[in-house]
Order: structure tokens, then C-alpha cells, then sequence
């Protein structure tokens, strides 16, 4: 069964860090595409960023909002995806989904149940 | 960035009612716009990609026209399971984008 599972959200302040890990279960993890998308009652649905598969490069994709602060990586061995956010502001505050990318297109076809950040003092 | 622009925000409907909802892209996007259903407390989940094409799984009564810069999600026979919020999604260009969302609600 295909199966996304975040964790690691939680409280922090203000220009602390953070770091998400979703575990990937039931897909050839090193062959799939993977991205963090965000959402919040004020603003909705927000992607994130992006990564490829290493057979792609590997490389990254991120919003103009939280690029140079959130960083995407991945771990083939463990099928763990991962989102370091530093230098954190009031307004990541969201639910964070991690999703898996179709291969027929940057559509996000299986997602993860999201897990709750909140950025506070 | 594309904006993605939904209309309406909000509909009140009953079962068995036809409803269409609309998706506009502030620039041409060919059919690389995906469609989702969330229900509250739950992930989105995909019902339609590159504009038309139903992903497995997802009831016919469903269906997404359009090309270019304006796209509809139409739901033919509205079920109770439906009541939810759509949203569209254009995978065209980065950033990603999605729409502000259209809440289908019992009339």
C-alpha cells in the first residue's frame, strides 16, 4: 500500500529551526519525485519546493518565500524525505504535507495525512 | 508567478444538482492543471490531471475540461461524499500554484 508519513511538526520561535522527515512506503522510492507542500486557512494550499529522483540529479526546486531558509533532501536508504526549515517566521506557520509526484506531470498523486508547524513566541 | 483563479469561492448545492466550477490561469498552461477534493481535517487528493484525465479510483460523474488559460471541473450528480472543497493546481511553470479553493456545501 502506497503510504507518505510526516512527522517532526510542532511549536518553535521565531528564527528557530525545524527539521520534517516523511517516510515513504510502497513506491520505488529512488525512482519517484517528492515535494513539501504547505497550507494555511489564510492563504490555502502552497507549494513548497521540490526534489528529483537521483536518477534526475537529485536537485531542488523551492518557493521565492522560503528559498535560502528551507532545504529538501532525501535519504534513498531509509526512503525518508526530509525539510530543514531555519530561520523560521510567523508566517510558515501551516500544516505541511509531503506528497509524491506523478510521473505524467508535476501533480501530486498520493499524499501524506500533514503535520502541524507552528511558529510562535 | 501563474495565478490560478477560481470561481466560484463558494456554491450551495444539493444531491443530485449539477455543479461546474471554474479554473482561471493568468496565462496560457496548455492542460497542466490537475484538480483536488479535500474534505475537512484530511489531505487533498487528486481527482483529475493534465486538465481531463480521471485518476483511477475516481467516480465518472467527475469530469475536467479546458486548455490555455480556462478550465472546468464539472461533477455531473452530486453525492453526499462530494460536499468538500475543490482546488486547481497548474504544473506548467514553477512555482507550482494552486487555486484559492471552491467550497461545495449542502444547499
Amino acid at each position: 500500500e502506497e503510504q507518505l508519513v510526516e512527522s517532526g511538526g510542532g511549536l518553535v520561535a521565531p528564527g528557530e529551526s525545524l527539521r520534517l522527515s516523511c517516510a515513504v512506503s510502497g513506491f520505488p522510492f529512488d525512482k519517484v519525485w517528492l515535494s513539501w507542500v504547505r497550507q494555511t486557512p489564510e492563504k490555502g494550499l502552497e507549494w513548497v519546493g521540490r526534489i528529483k529522483s537521483q536518477t534526475d540529479g537529485g536537485t531542488t526546486d523551492y518557493a521565492a518565500p522560503v528559498k535560502g531558509r528551507f532545504f529538501i533532501s532525501r535519504d534513498d536508504s531509509e526512503n525518508t524525505l526530509y525539510l530543514q526549515m531555519d530561520s523560521l517566521k510567523t508566517e510558515d506557520t501551516a500544516v505541511y504535507y509531503c506528497t509524491k509526484i506523478s510521473r505524467f506531470g508535476e501533480f501530486s498523486d498520493y499524499w501524506g495525512q500533514g503535520t502541524p508547524v507552528t511558529v510562535s513566541s | 508567478d501563474i495565478q490560478m483563479t477560481q470561481s466560484p469561492s463558494s456554491v450551495s448545492a444539493s444531491v443530485g444538482d449539477r455543479i461546474t466550477i471554474t479554473c482561471r490561469a493568468s496565462q496560457g498552461i496548455s492542460t497542466w492543471l490537475a484538480w483536488y477534493q479535500q474534505k475537512p481535517g484530511k489531505a487533498p487528493k487528486i481527482l483529475i490531471s493534465r486538465a481531463s484525465n480521471l485518476q483511477g479510483g475516481v467516480p465518472s460523474r467527475f469530469s475536467g475540461s479546458g486548455s490555455g488559460t480556462e478550465f472546468t471541473l464539472t461533477i455531473s450528480s452530486l453525492q453526499p461524499e462530494d460536499f468538500a472543497t475543490y482546488y486547481c493546481q497548474q504544473a506548467y511553470s514553477l512555482p507550482f500554484t494552486f487555486g484559492g479553493g471552491t467550497k461545495v456545501e449542502t444547499k
